[in-house]
């Protein structure tokens, strides 16, 4: 069965500091990788996913993420991270349904992101 | 700007109530998602709509069921609430255009079974 391994619970870091979380998934096949941030109180916002092609992905806010499969890792990365960076990130791996057309996002257990001023 | 809408943030209920979450998205989208939010857990799909009138169960149907009536909107039922039901719920939307498609998410109802 699929899944993701978000290995780090909660991470703090200082603003301005370089920041990596980490993501593990399990998939048979080819995978559909995401990012999702989640700002207190706030639903999910895609941050970055990657489908195929180049392994280092650029998404919204200075995230980028790459893709490795020998590792079976799809780490997220900020070279300097900003107080507004705050916030809980999950890791997703898209698994195709019954239906055709249709996808099941599974997700990692998610990481807190608290940021030192 | 797209959207999906959820009727309540936060939401009250005593144990054995029928409970309703409704779920509107404006995007046209055919797949409509409901998933679970626990700490430690991420999130968990509950049931999932590929058209109107038509679900599947996720990973955690037990004590649930949905409607869709219309396309732009999909209804989490609870049919008699428990406690080990408090959490927080996420609705979301996606096209049919295969796998490489993103979800996009409402911002959720934190609900609380006492």
């Amino acid at each position: 069965a699929q899944s993701v391994t978000q290995p780090d619970i909660h991470i703090t870091v200082s603003e301005g500091a370089s920041l990596e979380l980490r993501c593990n998934y399990s998939y048979g096949a080819t995978p559909y990788l995401f990012w999702y941030v989640q700002s207190p109180g706030q639903g999910l916002q895609l941050l970055l996913k990657y489908f195929s092609g180049d392994t280092l992905v650029q998404g919204i806010k200075g995230f980028e993420a790459e893709f490795k499969r020998s590792q079976s890792s799809f780490n997220l990365r900020k070279p300097s991270v900003h107080w507004s960076d705050a916030a809980e990130y999950f890791c997703a791996v898209g698994t195709p349904l019954i239906i055709q057309g249709a996808q099941k996002l599974v997700f990692g257990q998610g990481t807190r992101l608290t940021i030192n001023p | 700007d797209v959207k999906v809408t959820q009727s309540s943030r936060y939401l009250v209920k005593r144990t054995g109530e029928k409970v309703f979450l409704e779920c509107v998205q404006d995007m046209d989208h055919e797949n409509m998602f409901w998933y679970r939010q626990d700490p430690g857990l991420g999130l968990r799909l509950i049931y999932f709509s590929y058209d109107v009138k038509m679900k599947e169960k996720g990973d955690i149907p037990e004590g649930y069921s949905v409607s869709r009536e219309k396309k732009e909107r999909f209804s989490l039922i609870l049919e008699s609430a428990s406690t080990n039901q408090t959490s927080m719920y996420l609705c979301a939307s996606s096209s049919p255009a295969g796998l490489n498609t993103e979800a996009f998410f409402g911002q959720g109802t934190r609900l609380t079974v006492v």
